[in-house]
């Protein structure tokens, strides 16, 4: 399965675009990536997936790279809602929701 | 409004007490999930459950038993075994286990007295 690297933590001016970037260089060609994020004491929330091609929802924009080695979760507009840990998740393919792995995530700080 | 409700939001447990955790849903998923979240750490998987009436442990399963009888609901009960049950517990739904978008509770943070 896909191991998955982010930062431990970042910050961003508020309005201004949050790039979380993760490295996932041992993907293979049929594994998404996911990305959720947690809020301090809520559960977390599913954001956007994608395979190869760039993704946009009404939350964010999910930047795959060309080789699938490294994607980037793009926020164009931080606010102070959008401070979270966000977790990048490439589950090995075809194995189901029991073997997604949240690990530390990065924890985005958005300033005022 | 479709979701997940855990409750309660704060449990105490006493020595030797078993507690109950209540998770339920009404998205009208087959597949359920508990996980445990320590302070600073992620989360790691307890127990699964894909249909009625089935479940498999996860990786940390020791000390804790869940029921499926119902869709909607998947309880877990924290044993007096599990040695160490002070953490953040959460409750996930998925429409199959195969999809991986999970939707999750708002979290019960269990202490011990």
């Amino acid at each position: 399965d896909a191991k998955t690297t982010q930062p431990t933590s970042m910050d961003c001016a508020e309005g201004r675009a949050a790039n979380l970037p993760c490295n996932h260089s041992t993907i293979s060609g049929n594994e998404y990536v996911y990305w959720y994020r947690q809020i301090h004491s809520q559960g977390p929330q599913y954001i956007i997936h994608g395979l190869k091609n760039n993704e946009t929802n009404e939350m964010a924009s999910l930047i795959i790279t060309e080789d699938r080695k490294s994607s980037t979760l793009i926020l164009p507009h931080a606010t102070l809602r959008d401070t979270a840990v966000y977790y990048c998740i490439v589950p090995p393919f075809g194995t189901g929701a029991n073997n997604l792995f949240f690990g530390t995530g990065t924890r985005l700080t958005v300033i005022p | 409004d479709g979701g997940i409700t855990q409750s309660p939001k704060y449990l105490f447990r006493k020595e030797g007490q078993n507690v109950t955790l209540s998770c339920e849903q009404n998205l009208n998923h087959d597949a359920m999930y508990w996980y445990r979240q320590d302070p600073g750490q992620g989360l790691r998987l307890i127990y699964y459950s894909q249909i009625v009436n089935d479940f498999q442990k996860g990786d940390i399963a020791e000390g804790y038993s869940v029921s499926r009888e119902k869709k909607e609901s998947f309880p877990l009960t924290v044993t007096s075994a599990q040695k160490n049950p002070t953490a953040f517990y959460l409750c996930a739904s998925s429409a199959f286990v195969s999809n991986e978008k999970l939707f999750f509770g708002s979290g019960t943070q269990l202490s011990v007295l």
